[in-house]
């Protein structure tokens, strides 16, 4: 089993769909979880950072961590066409002292209009 | 403005050739790191560096060298050794931890591609 899992999708909908994208994980010590966007031939671009478990709003992205689960979520709310990209979810913690990020494969995001 | 220059953004290596990948970030950032990401793939941490003359091996070192010798700059060097070396490298940066910092999330290039000739 990988550390982290992430369905490499790709995931359809229609503009203005509320979007749910998730990585589950095994490793307990992970603290620290991040959601990034890449756009095909560009790096990843951060766009939520969270510590520990709850939630976390910026604009229309909101991420949710749920420790007890092992399940991360990123929610993009009224999908834009421009939102179509690969997004990444990443985790790190202090497990063996490492804090170096383990990264999911990325799920694939087409939004149509 | 700050950010991570990665160049070329497109290489190409004959067989037995050695090529350098640049990384230059302006982030006044301790901690460097290279990736590699294949198609389908997640990334997959080659070398990191946390601090000017020191660099550690990560997952998949084989066939790759980097050097640190300043702050802002991590180039990496695709040896002859590394017989599959097509793919897509990243180039990310990071304020490293013990710094007063927690874990801090790391800022990413716009990548090079490197194919076989």
């Amino acid at each position: 089993q990988k550390e982290v899992e992430q369905d490499p999708g790709p995931l359809s909908v229609p503009e203005g769909a509320i979007v749910s994208l998730n990585c589950t994980y095994s490793n307990s010590a992970f603290q620290y979880f991040m959601w990034y966007r890449q756009y095909s031939r560009k790096g990843p671009e951060l766009l939520m950072y969270t510590y520990s478990s709850g939630n976390k709003e910026d604009g229309r992205f909101t991420a949710q961590v749920d420790k007890s689960s092992k399940y991360i979520s990123l929610f993009i709310r009224d999908s834009q066409p421009s939102d179509s990209a690969t997004y990444l979810c990443a985790m790190s913690g202090r497990a063996g002292g490492s804090y170096i990020p383990t990264f999911g494969r990325g799920t694939s995001l087409i939004v149509h209009p | 403005d700050g950010g991570i220059t990665q160049s070329p953004k497109y290489l190409f290596r004959k067989e037995g050739q050695n090529v350098t990948l640049s990384c230059e970030q302006n982030l006044n950032h301790d901690a460097m790191y290279w990736y590699r990401q294949d198609p389908g793939q997640g990334l997959r941490l080659i070398y990191y560096s946390q601090i000017v003359n020191d660099f550690q091996k990560g997952d998949i070192a084989e066939g790759y060298s980097v050097s640190r010798e300043k702050k802002e700059s991590f180039p990496l060097t695709v040896t002859s050794a590394q017989k599959n070396p097509t793919a897509f490298y990243l180039c990310a940066s990071s304020i490293a931890p013990g710094q007063g910092y927690s874990n801090q999330p790391q800022h990413f290039g716009d990548g090079t591609r490197l194919s076989i000739l």
